[in-house]
């Protein structure tokens, strides 16, 4: 069974930094590219960030690009975002997904508020 | 970056009703389109990909339709489980853009 675990949220100030961490389960997560997708309280979905299977190829949303950094650690099949400089409007729920273009797969997600 | 547009942002409709969404890219994107359900409180539910491909296990009222830039999402025969909001998202490329969503609700 697909399972995808993230934990690191919660409330940090304006300009203050957060690492999320996504463990997986259940398939072969070296083979299988992985992204991060967030959802403001009441807001539609965004995808933030993917990476690809050995790490090499990054992408990223235009708002987070400079500021997150998106890697993965295959041996201990975990996915990771690292976010500085957040901003009031980052906070969402951060899921991550299983990647194959579209998302099966997605954890429960873990709350990121940025908040004075 | 191509940008993903839905309409109607929100509908009303009776069980048993024919109910349409579309979604346009702002560019062609081929086929490399993805639809989602999300009903509240819950995670995002895949139903379709590569614009009409239905995801295993999902009921056969749900199609996908289109290619290019315009895409549509058909539920045959509305339910009441149906209630939820319908994403798109597109994939051949990154930034992988969801659509802002359409709201499905029983009149």
């Amino acid at each position: 069974e697909v399972q995808l675990v993230e934990s690191g949220g919660g409330l940090v100030q304006p300009g203050g930094s957060l690492r999320l961490s996504c463990a997986a389960s259940g398939f072969n997560f070296g083979t299988y590219w992985m992204s991060w997708v967030r959802q403001a309280p009441g807001k539609g979905l965004e995808w933030v960030a993917n990476i690809e299977e050995d790490g090499s190829e990054k992408y990223y949303v235009d708002s987070v690009k400079g500021r997150f950094t998106i890697s993965r650690d295959n041996a201990k099949n975990s996915v990771y975002l690292q976010m500085n400089s957040l901003r009031v409007e980052d906070t969402a729920v951060y899921y991550c997904a299983r990647d194959t273009g579209w998302s099966e797969y997605w954890g429960q997600g873990t709350l990121v508020t940025v908040s004075s | 970056d191509i940008q993903m547009t839905q309409s109607p942002s929100s509908l009303a409709a009776s069980v048993g009703d024919r109910v349409t969404m579309t979604c346009r890219a702002s560019q062609g994107i081929g086929s490399h389109l993805a639809w989602y359900q999300q009903k509240p409180g819950k995670l995002p539910k895949v139903l379709i990909y590569s614009a009409s491909t239905l995801q295993s296990g999902v009921p056969s009222r749900f199609s996908g339709s289109g290619s290019g830039t315009d895409f549509t999402l058909t539920i045959s025969s509305l339910q009441p489980e149906d209630v939820a909001t319908y994403y798109c998202q597109k994939y051949n490329s990154a930034p992988r853009t969801f659509g802002q969503g359409t709201k499905v609700e029983i009149k």
